[in-house]
């Protein structure tokens, strides 16, 4: 079984702040894809990475992609009200389904 | 355009009884999946059609489960004799084919009293 481990749980900042959060596997994936949930809604993808030790940009966040593609990560810069959700990784392993990992909950204070 | 829509948006349930869950894709995507998601977890895997056919439907816990997709682009997800550890908000989503993005619907929250 493949389980996608991700830390911190619980963040809660204050706006301006930045943060990391990460996304850990004992399998190597196909792909990664990062998501954002808000309240009521399904999740939304932010962002695909599929080389190992690949960097994506999407204006104030930052995805890398380990160069074992075990591993990933998300950096916020100057995070935002806005940016609170709940944040998911979800990989791939040469099939169709997304293996969700267990989500990260931020909350941003203005 | 109109995005994934799943009906009905709360859903209500005894144990013992049987529900159904209803899917509306995006507008010619073959591939449609199901995936639950339980209070403080991130979704988990149900199972998978392309077309008509289910073709990885691994994730189902048991035979209680059953989803069907009879024309390609609606999907009914079956409950029977639901228990309260079913209680969670069913996501669906689809995708143009295979191993595309996946289009996520806003979910289904059953609550089994």
């Amino acid at each position: 079984t493949q389980l996608l481990e991700q830390s911190p749980q619980f963040l809660s900042i204050q706006e301006g702040e930045n943060l990391t959060v990460y996304c850990n596997s004992s399998s190597v994936f196909s792909s990664l894809q990062w998501y954002r949930q808000e309240p009521g809604e399904g999740p939304v993808l932010l962002v695909t990475v599929v080389t190992g030790g690949e960097v994506k940009k999407l204006k104030r966040l930052t995805f890398q992609f380990g160069d074992a593609r075990k591993d990933s990560s998300l950096h916020i810069t100057a995070a935002q009200p806005g940016d609170t959700g709940l944040y998911l990784c979800a990989g791939t392993y040469n099939t169709d389904k997304l293996i969700f990992g267990t989500g990260t909950r931020l909350q941003v204070f203005p | 355009g109109a995005g994934v829509s799943q009906t009905p948006s709360n859903k209500v349930t005894e144990k013992g009884k049987y529900v159904e869950l209803r899917c509306d894709p995006i507008s010619g995507h073959t591939a449609l999946y199901w995936y639950r998601q339980s209070l403080g977890q991130g979704p988990e895997f149900l199972i998978y059609f392309q077309g008509t056919g289910a073709a990885d439907d691994s994730g189902l816990p048991n035979d209680r489960f059953f989803a069907v997709r009879p024309e390609g682009s609606v999907s009914t997800l079956k409950i029977q004799r639901t228990e309260r550890g079913d209680s969670a908000v069913y996501l669906c989503a689809s995708s143009p084919g295979n191993r595309d993005t996946q289009y996520f619907g806003p979910g289904t929250r059953l609550t089994v009293l």
